[in-house]
Parts: structure tokens; C-alpha cells; sequence
């Protein structure tokens, strides 16, 4: 069966520090991959996906960058973080038999002081 | 115009009774649509999807699907406590659309 793992599951960094977020994917190949944000009370904002190795498309422009070095492995970073980057973040995938359903990981909670 | 709209709630319902959860969307393109479940703090889970008009039941969940009116819904039918929590509605046409949720909560 497929498992994801996210993290770290908690950060609290000061504002204009580096951010780097690891999410991997076990038991399947070639899946597709997102980075999504939930700020409080609101809903989800996809922020990256990946079809494939090296391949990054970027749904919202602002200070997060994403890397996908391997098939099973999505990396969410920042040069320096801003107050306005608290929130959830989830890296989901998809590929599965049904081919649209995504399925989330447990979640890193960012807090920006 | 969102291109996923929900009610917010906070929807309350007896244990019991069925809950009662609407969805509309606004591209008409679209074609594959889930509800997912989040508890507090939590992460979403996936409880159902559905791809054609008419009803899916899985359980005492039952998803119903209607693309002319761009409407999807839930039903919960048997509602337990342990069914409060927000549920998410989303719709995929080129990306996954989530709308922002409806908070449910089960009163014993």
C-alpha cells in the first residue's frame, strides 16, 4: 500500500530564516506530486505540482520555491520566510488506480514569529 | 465568482439524523469530484469521489452528482460524533479545486 511522510510535523522559525519541507511518497512510482497551503480557516492553496523528476510548475507566485531530485521525493523551500508563510502545509500525491484522487500526508504546521 | 463554493456552517446535527452537505462549482468542464474529511488539526482524508450524474453510496455516506446544475453533495446518514469535523469539497478539471468547507458537528 502507498504511504507519504511529511517532515518535520511542527517548525516555529523566525521571520527571514530559510525553510526546507521533505515530503516522500512509498509504494508507488512515478506519481504525481503537490505542495498545498491551508491558512487558518481558509481552504487549500496549491502552491507546486510535479509530474516527474525536475518537473515544477508554480500555481502562485511568491517566496517558496519546490524540487522534485527524485521520483518519490518533493522538497518545499524558502530563502527567507515572511509572517504571512504560517500555515499547513500538505504534500499530496496522485497516480493512483483511479488516476485523479489525491491523497494527503500528514501535514507540517509552519509558524512564522 | 469562487470556483468552488461551500456553506461554512458550523452545520449541527443530532446523533442520528442525517447530514446534509451541498457543493456547487462553477467550470463546467469539470469532471471528477471528491469529499474529503479533515479533523481538527489533521490532515484531509478522502471519503469519496464521484465522475457521473446520480447517486454513489459507500457506507452511510452517499455522494449525488448533478453536472447541468453543477452541484455535487454529501449525505451522512446515521450521523456519529465521531463524524463532526470540516468537510471539504473538491473539483478537478485541470488541477484539484477545493472549496473552503463546512464544519460539521454530531450532538449526542
Amino acid at each position: 500500500s502507498q504511504t507519504i511522510h511529511q517532515w518535520p510535523a511542527t517548525l516555529v522559525q523566525p521571520v527571514g530564516s530559510p525553510l526546507s519541507l521533505e515530503c516522500t511518497v512509498e509504494g508507488t512510482s512515478n506519481p504525481n506530486l503537490y505542495w498545498y497551503r491551508q491558512a487558518a480557516g481558509r481552504g487549500l492553496q496549491l502552491l507546486f505540482y510535479s509530474v516527474g523528476i525536475g518537473q515544477i510548475s508554480s500555481e502562485v507566485p511568491q517566496n517558496l520555491s519546490a524540487s522534485r531530485p527524485q521520483d518519490r521525493q518533493f522538497i518545499l523551500s524558502s530563502k527567507k520566510l515572511l509572517l504571512s508563510d504560517s500555515g499547513f502545509y500538505l504534500c499530496a500525491w496522485s497516480g493512483g488506480p483511479g488516476g485523479n484522487e489525491q491523497f494527503f500526508g500528514p501535514g507540517t504546521r509552519l509558524t512564522v514569529l | 465568482q469562487k470556483e468552488v463554493e461551500q456553506n461554512s456552517g458550523p452545520l449541527s446535527v443530532p446523533e442520528g439524523a442525517i447530514a446534509s452537505l451541498n457543493c456547487t462549482y462553477s467550470d463546467r468542464g469539470s469532471q471528477s469530484f471528491f469529499w474529503y474529511r479533515q479533523y481538527s488539526g489533521k490532515s484531509p482524508e478522502l471519503i469519496m469521489f464521484i465522475y457521473s450524474n446520480g447517486d454513489k453510496e459507500d457506507g452511510r455516506f452517499t455522494a449525488q452528482l448533478n453536472k447541468a446544475s453543477q452541484y455535487v453533495s454529501l449525505l451522512i446518514r446515521d450521523s456519529q460524533p465521531s463524524d463532526s469535523a470540516t468537510y471539504l469539497c473538491a473539483v478537478n478539471h485541470y488541477k484539484l479545486s477545493f472549496g473552503a468547507g463546512t464544519t460539521v458537528t454530531v450532538r449526542a
